[in-house]
């Protein structure tokens, strides 16, 4: 069982939007604003999306954003391509004993 | 651009060690603004950190597998290294390396570079 919760699956058509929640607790998502989110298709490497909670990495559209309220974070997704298919994966810093954990993933089908 | 590259055996036999080292291309290992660290992800199944090493050999370990991981650095090459004792095929997984940075001079999950990931199956 993984320390952050996912929902399994989520959907959305081509231009909508979609959110995807990253629940954990006051140890982890809700103590500290340092949850990052991954995307990943599959076969391939995760790729850094969204970190400190809302920050964007270079590169990374603006249709992506994060935000975090109380023991849940969330990664917004924004109209909708066919390429952002894939898993996405978040992870929030743990406290000096347990450090990094990640949510279980949430597969997002796009109609 | 920098660039991970995990190297190592695809298959080792139960109770046995795994042994990865990830060659770091592009960039130093030994910049102070870095962790470098080890993720995996059994088949079918999401991301387990691992644990992370500083240049200077610090090293932080997940609690659920701390007495069976050994991660080092050898900055000379450019590399860091995994080591996971008495494995079972519950350790078979892809396995990244990824840089991440720090907060409080901790590690900080922000895992802005990866490599490719290589899979080892544990079998005999």
């Amino acid at each position: 069982q993984s320390a952050l919760t996912q929902p399994r699956s989520v959907s959305g058509s081509p231009g909508q939007s979609v959110t995807i929640s990253c629940t954990g607790t006051s140890s982890d998502v809700g103590g500290y604003n340092y949850v990052s989110w991954y995307q990943q298709h599959p076969g391939k490497a995760p790729k850094l999306m969204i970190y400190d909670v809302s920050k964007r990495p270079s590169g990374v559209p603006d249709r992506f954003s994060g935000s975090k309220s109380g023991n849940t974070a969330s990664l917004t997704i924004s109209g909708l391509q066919a390429e952002d298919e894939a898993d996405y994966y978040c992870c929030s810093y743990a406290g000096s004993y347990t450090f990094e954990v990640f949510g279980g993933g949430t597969k997002l089908t796009v109609l | 651009q920098l660039q991970l590259q995990e190297s190592g055996p695809g298959l080792v036999k139960p109770s046995e060690t795994l042994s990865l080292t990830c060659t770091v291309s592009g960039g130093s290992i030994s910049s102070s603004s870095y962790y470098w660290g080890w993720i995996r992800q059994p088949p079918g199944k999401g991301l387990e950190w691992i644990g992370s090493i500083y240049y200077s050999g610090s090293t932080y370990y997940n609690p659920s597998l701390k007495s069976r991981v050994t991660i080092s650095v050898d900055t000379s090459k450019n590399q860091f290294s995994l080591k996971l004792s008495s494995v079972t095929a519950a350790d078979t997984a892809v396995y990244y390396c990824a840089r991440h940075g720090m907060v409080r001079g901790v590690p900080r999950p922000n895992f802005d570079y990866w490599g490719q990931g290589t899979l080892v199956t544990v079998s005999s």
